[in-house]
Order: structure tokens, then C-alpha cells, then sequence
């Protein structure tokens, strides 16, 4: 168990829809990081968040948004949903702004896997 | 840019033998290197990572790494295999280039192990 969680775990939506999937990180960590990981793509990194504001963009569409609240939970919110954004979105977590740079570790939490008919 | 390779997508060896997965890297730092495991319906699971430390790394469950900056490579091994070892493995590179520490993972390895 990595300290990290996600809400919900499974999620079976309709294109065209909205929803918004959470993560809390491990105790003591600020910066939280989403993937997506789809058979098409692999796993990418999307966006990261830490201590509350955006730090770093990777391959978000404009459709997804996310935010880290105070208590340093994150939501990631994706919206007009494809077929193509079925996929299992991590979190993850670790203690400092610049994760491995800083040798930190990023923890991952179990997934949400959304599937989207 | 940083980047990884994956060399093998598929991996099968018997239960008490050696695994070796491989793994190039592409970088312009010095990077931070990490392997992670993800077992079936599970999340993602250290099992090492470099940070221009020791170039032999010690995970857990056994495994090992080696960096060789001569070689670009930072291939994963085990001296025995065991049953509970299937899974995908991922080898990560952090980015440097535009990014604070985001991580790019390569395709995967998966690792069935025959009884």
C-alpha cells in the first residue's frame, strides 16, 4: 500500500459526458502527479500540482483540467468525453516540488479505471 | 529530450532461472533512472531507482540493476525467478527538459514466468 488513494475505481461512462476522478496523496507530500495509461499510448504523464499550483503540463488535452485543493487533494476533472480517453489515470505523490530531481520518489496510487461507451 | 526503450515487450523464463530485462536510455543529463512494477488490476510499485549514486542498484524482491553510461542501458535482473515475479515492468526516465520531475515510462515489459 502506497499511502496514495483514488476515488472511484472503476467508472463506466458515456461519451460526451463529464467526470471528475480524486486523488489524495501520501501524509507529508505536496506535489501530485496524473498519468493515463491506455493501451494505445502507455503511460503518460499529464500534469503535475504542488502545494497548490501547477508546476509542470505534459500531454493534457484541453478537455481535462485538474486542481489541488488546500488539504492537497487533486481532481481531475475530464470533459466531452471519447471513447479514446478509456484509460486507467494514476496519481501520484512526493514530498518535493521536483520529485526524482530532488531523489524523491513518486508514489502511485491504485488507479481509476474509466471506461467510456 | 529524454526517452526510453523497452527492448523486449515479452519476456517468459521458468520459475528458478535468471531474468534479465533491458532497457536504453536517451539523455542529455544525467539521469534519474527507476524500474516499477505493476502486477495485474494493481498499481505501480518501486522497485529501484538510480540517482547517480551507486551504479549497481538493489531493489526489492530481489532485483537489481546496473547503469552503464557507456551503454545508455539500465537493465533489470533477478537471479531466480519466482512465480509471484509476473507482471509488467516499466523502466522510467525523469524529465529534465521543459518539467519539474514529471517521469516517462516506456512500453513495458511483460515477465511470465512458467512453473
Amino acid at each position: 500500500d502506497s499511502g496514495v488513494t483514488q476515488t472511484p475505481k472503476h467508472l463506466i461512462t458515456a461519451t460526451g459526458q463529464r467526470v471528475t476522478l480524486r486523488c489524495s496523496p501520501r501524509s507529508g507530500d505536496l506535489s501530485v502527479y496524473w498519468y493515463q495509461q491506455s493501451l494505445d499510448q502507455g503511460l503518460q504523464f499529464l500534469i503535475q500540482y504542488y502545494n497548490g499550483e501547477e508546476r509542470a503540463k505534459g500531454n493534457i488535452l484541453e478537455r481535462f483540467s485538474a486542481q489541488q485543493f488546500p488539504d492537497l487533494h487533486s481532481e481531475l476533472n475530464l470533459s466531452s468525453l471519447e471513447l479514446g480517453d478509456s484509460a486507467l489515470y494514476f496519481c501520484a505523490s512526493s514530498v518535493g516540488e521536483r520529485g526524482p530531481l530532488s531523489t524523491d520518489t513518486q508514489y502511485f496510487g491504485p488507479g481509476t479505471r474509466l471506461t467510456v461507451l | 529530450a529524454q526517452s526510453v526503450t523497452q527492448l523486449d515487450s515479452h519476456v517468459s523464463v521458468s520459475e528458478g532461472t535468471p531474468v534479465l530485462l533491458r532497457c536504453n536510455y536517451s539523455s542529455s543529463y544525467s539521469p534519474s533512472l527507476f524500474w516499477y512494477v505493476q502486477h495485474p488490476n494493481k498499481g505501480l510499485q518501486l522497485l529501484l531507482k538510480y540517482t547517480s549514486a551507486a551504479t549497481l542498484v538493489k531493489g526489492i524482491n530481489g532485483f537489481e540493476a546496473e547503469f552503464k553510461k557507456s551503454e545508455t542501458s539500465f537493465h533489470l535482473t533477478k537471479p531466480s525467478a519466482h512465480m509471484s515475479d509476473a507482471a509488467e515492468y516499466f523502466c522510467v526516465v525523469s524529465d529534465y527538459g521543459g518539467s519539474q520531475g514529471n517521469l516517462i515510462f516506456g512500453k513495458g515489459t511483460k515477465l511470465s514466468v512458467k512453473p
